[in-house]
């Protein structure tokens, strides 16, 4: 099956610095790619997804890129602020018959220091 | 904003009680999804659902587990006999679409096992 790797597993900034995680992943044949936001006992959020026929896209501060042929996705977060402190997945959907299963990366646990 | 709803929120039980899980997705979703996260971990895929038949299970989802769409509105998630290792929280999802339509998850209810 897919097997999703994410790194870093804890990342901490000064407000209004980059943040950057990356995730690879196993199945070439995976077709979507979004990215989660957790806070604190609350449901995840999607907060930016990327599919395959695309590079990069960008909502504001937060953009993702995919490299397709590596098999590596990344989210870049510019001037970060303290509330975008929480947990990132990275998910993979496998394409094919796959009901919109997604397998998630392991998380990274973002601080923003004011 | 429609949301997916569950219940209940938290439940503790002892182990080997049956447990149910309730969930109302999105209205004019057609695909459904139950995941868990234990605390402190990634997000699992247990099960997705679709045309009134499991779609597509992980390992995690042995005959222990159960989904049924009793009515028009409701989705649930039954664990007959829980063990303290079902202890997490389990998220109920839908969908628009299959593959790589965005996941909209619930809440979450915490099932605690003592």
């Amino acid at each position: 099956g897919e097997n999703v790797e994410q790194h870093p597993s804890t990342l901490s900034v000064q407000e209004g610095d980059s943040a950057v995680i990356k995730c690879t992943y196993s199945d070439s044949a995976s077709n979507y790619f979004p990215w989660y936001k957790q806070e604190l006992g609350k449901r995840p959020q999607l907060i930016i997804d990327i599919r395959s026929n695309v590079g990069e896209k960008k909502d504001q501060r937060i953009a993702v890129t995919l490299n397709k042929t590596a098999k590596h996705f990344s989210l870049h977060i510019t001037e970060t602020q303290p509330e975008d402190s929480a947990v990132y997945f990275c998910a993979v959907h496998a394409g094919g018959t796959s009901y919109g299963k997604l397998t998630f990366g392991q998380g990274t646990i973002l601080t923003v220091h004011p | 904003e429609p949301e997916v709803t569950q219940t209940p929120s938290h439940q503790v039980t002892q182990m080997g009680q049956e447990v149910i899980l309730r969930c109302v997705p999105i209205s004019n979703h057609l695909y459904f999804y139950w995941y868990r996260q234990i605390l402190g971990q990634k997000v699992e895929f247990l099960v997705s659902f679709y045309n009134n038949e499991i779609s597509e299970k992980s390992e995690i989802f042995d005959d222990q587990f159960s989904v049924e769409r009793p009515d028009g509105s409701n989705f649930t998630l039954k664990i007959r006999s829980t063990k303290l290792e079902d202890s997490a929280m389990y998220f109920c999802a839908s969908s628009e679409t299959a593959g790589t339509g965005e996941l909209f998850f619930g809440e979450g209810s915490r099932l605690t096992v003592l």
